[in-house]
């Protein structure tokens, strides 16, 4: 069975222009979750998919927006890019909330 | 004070030695636990979920102090793959609105 996938790998993009990430869920997995991980920090919850509405965020800034298609794969915008946004974003399935998320490889996002 | 707390190490441990992290987390109200091991610039892997009565999966034991907000991970027979950081994963709400909280991690190194 397929794990999450996640594209690109790499990502590199100046300040100021929109990012654009990718991620398909597990066969049969409905939820998908973003996450960020910057840096010498811990993942953070960025947005959450379920059944094609997003449910819930995180504490990010709207220039960081998503959506989730019928076949439950789902797409990371981030606008206006800032320096800070440098990192490693993950995206992740699961099928019952509340048991363990499973996670794809991860676009690493540089922004210069 | 930090959602899910851990030590950040790094733990050095020669092979075939016991090392046991711990990890304590603030919400009282959370639902379900998890370690996952993130090793360099990869996605974090379930290493198994965590319940009240323990729960072992071959050289891994987890344990939970609900009481005292505190988990814990133990591993025997240590073997060189084992080298990676452990992340203390808790779930906040049994819904997952609020998707998953990750501690930083416990970086291990098992030494030759």
């Amino acid at each position: 069975e397929a794990g999450v996938t996640q594209s690109p790998t790499h990502l590199i993009k100046t300040r100021g222009q929109q990012a654009t990430l990718r991620c398909s869920p597990i066969s049969g997995h409905t939820s998908v979750y973003w996450y960020q991980q910057a840096l010498g920090l811990g993942l953070q919850f960025l947005l959450w998919y379920d059944e094609g509405e997003e449910r819930n965020r995180g504490n990010f800034p709207p220039r960081f927006s998503g959506r989730q298609f019928p076949n439950y794969s789902s797409e990371l915008n981030v606008n206006a890019l800032e320096l800070e946004d440098s990192a490693l974003y993950l995206c992740a399935s699961t099928l019952i909330l509340a048991l363990a998320q499973f996670f794809g490889p991860g676009t690493r996002l540089t922004v210069l | 004070r930090k959602e899910v707390e851990q030590d950040p190490g790094p733990f050095n441990v020669p092979e075939g030695a016991t090392v046991a992290f711990n990890c304590t987390y603030s919400n009282s109200a959370s639902q379900s636990f998890f370690w996952y091991r993130q090793d360099c610039r990869k996605e974090p892997k379930l290493l198994m979920s965590v319940y009240s009565s323990g729960n072992e999966d071959g050289r891994f034991t987890a344990q939970l102090n609900r009481a005292s907000q505190y988990i814990s991970l133990l591993i025997r027979d240590s073997k060189l793959s084992d080298s990676a950081t452990y992340l203390c994963v808790v779930n906040p709400s049994g819904g997952g609105a609020d998707g998953l909280t990750f501690g930083k991690g416990t970086h291990l190194i098992i030494q030759p």
